[in-house]
């Protein structure tokens, strides 16, 4: 089964502070996603990346950059956190290369900006 | 811009009944579909997936459908169980890294 983890499923920090979301998935997938998730609102990309150090915005990127290092890791940061950054942030794994394939989504963490 | 949506945001079904949850898009390029269900406090979990060349695709008491003419999809879930009970969205691949754009989900609640 193709695993996706999540570093926390729960954070709180504050306004102004610098906070890393980590992913981790064990498939050996190339294309790796960042997602936010708000009622009424869908999942919205935020980041994706299709190979280490290979980085693309997606359609809401703004207050965020992200980090893929390593071919199984995909971190996400926000470099001052802000209240509206307030949400459920979902990672999500799939192959490349050209295959159109399903994405494989992590637990989710939900992040609360005081 | 083109986007993927949902017709109906609530749907409640009696545990054994079918369930038909629909979806409409817009881009008619797209060419890859997927269902995904997302239970509380979870990622979205895949369920069932169709690639533009079928009409159909059945799985393990779900079934999509595929209507290119009228861009619609819709998902049919056989026996309802309660734990079908979750948000399900469709998501639809517009090509380029395996992009997907997801609707903004529907609930379905079924009742015993």
């Amino acid at each position: 089964d193709v695993k996706v983890t999540q570093s926390s499923r729960y954070l709180v920090k504050r306004t102004g502070e610098k906070v890393f979301l980590e992913c981790v998935q064990d498939m050996d997938h190339e294309n790796m996603f960042w997602y936010r998730q708000d009622p009424g609102l869908g999942l919205r990309l935020i980041y994706f990346s299709y190979d280490v150090k290979m980085k693309e915005k997606g359609d809401i990127p703004e207050g965020y950059s992200v980090s893929r290092e390593k071919k199984e890791r995909f971190s996400l940061i926000l470099e001052s956190a802000s209240t509206n950054q307030t949400s459920m942030y979902l990672c999500a794994s799939s192959f490349g290369q050209g295959r159109t394939d399903t994405q494989y989504f992590g637990p989710g963490t939900r992040l609360t900006v005081l | 811009g083109e986007s993927v949506g949902l017709h109906l945001p609530t749907l409640s079904v009696q545990e054994g009944d079918n369930s038909i949850i629909n979806c409409a898009y817009s881009n008619s390029a797209s060419d890859y579909f997927i269902w995904y269900k997302q239970e509380s406090g979870k990622g979205p979990q895949f369920i069932i997936d169709i690639r533009s060349n079928m009409d159909k695709r059945q799985g393990q008491r779900v079934t999509v459908l595929l209507n290119k003419t009228v861009k619609h999809l819709s998902l049919q879930i056989a026996a309802t169980q309660p734990g079908d009970s979750a948000v399900y969205f469709c998501a639809e691949n517009i090509g380029g890294y395996n992009k997907l754009i997801f609707g903004a989900g529907t609930r379905l609640a079924v009742h015993p």
